[in-house]
């Protein structure tokens, strides 16, 4: 499979706190991108990281990118219970249909108020 | 703007039967997908589309069809359809890859029985 992973597969946190999940690849990729499925909706893109960019924030969202290590990680702050959803790394190789994402098998965040 | 819409919601078909579903996205993007998705697997592309009249597989494009006669469709056809392919499909589309989101629809839940 080229499938990205994600670690951990699941994760129960209290609201307030902060999520932090990781994704790992194994071959070069051109961006890695976050998105979001909220229970039975189509994923939400979330913020799409270059592989000449090591950080990058978006509200109360931080990824980082290490290409060295293939892989990258998405910190969520001050979590509430709107952010319980799956969370999905995909990665985008080259250009053309070389830059289909493949999408990993997602880390499911529960939130509690 | 309606972004990516998916027809039907909901399927239920019988081994052998037959249907097609449909994706249409009204954002002028040259590039649709269609994913399947099946718990703890993440996403799986069947088929893309770089443009209109065309069509490539993906990583699993056996028992399905597809076709894009309009920019703005993309239609995944099952012929006999067989209980294995009980997912969760989603459509996508988004510009010229690579470093471009892809923009998803809400998805048809589809049993064979």
């Amino acid at each position: 499979s080229q499938q990205g992973e994600e670690d951990p597969q699941a994760l129960s946190i209290q609201e307030g706190e902060n999520a932090t999940m990781n994704c790992s690849y194994k071959t070069s990729i051109n961006n890695l991108q976050w998105y979001r499925q909220n229970s039975g909706r189509g994923l939400v893109h979330l913020i799409l990281i270059r592989s000449n960019e090591r950080e990058k924030h978006s509200g109360r969202l931080r990824v980082t990118l290490d290409t060295s290590k293939k892989s990258s990680s998405l910190l969520i702050t001050a979590s509430r219970a709107a952010d319980t959803a799956s969370y999905f790394c995909a990665r985008g190789a080259g250009g053309g249909s070389q830059g289909n994402l493949i999408f990993g098998k997602g880390t499911k965040l529960s939130v509690k108020p | 703007n309606a972004g990516v819409t998916q027809t039907p919601k909901f399927r239920v078909l019988k081994t052998g039967q037959s249907m097609t579903l449909l994706c249409a996205q009204d954002m002028n993007h040259e590039y649709m997908y269609w994913y399947r998705q099946d718990p703890g697997m993440g996403l799986r592309l069947i088929h893309y589309s770089v443009g209109e009249g065309t069509t490539a597989k993906g990583e699993v494009p056996d028992g399905y069809n597809v076709s894009r006669l309009k920019k703005q469709n993309f239609l995944l056809g099952l012929e006999s359809a067989a209980p294995s392919q009980t997912s969760v499909y989603f459509c996508a589309s988004s510009y010229q890859p690579p470093g471009y989101e892809q923009y998803f629809g809400p998805g048809t839940r589809l049993t064979v029985t």
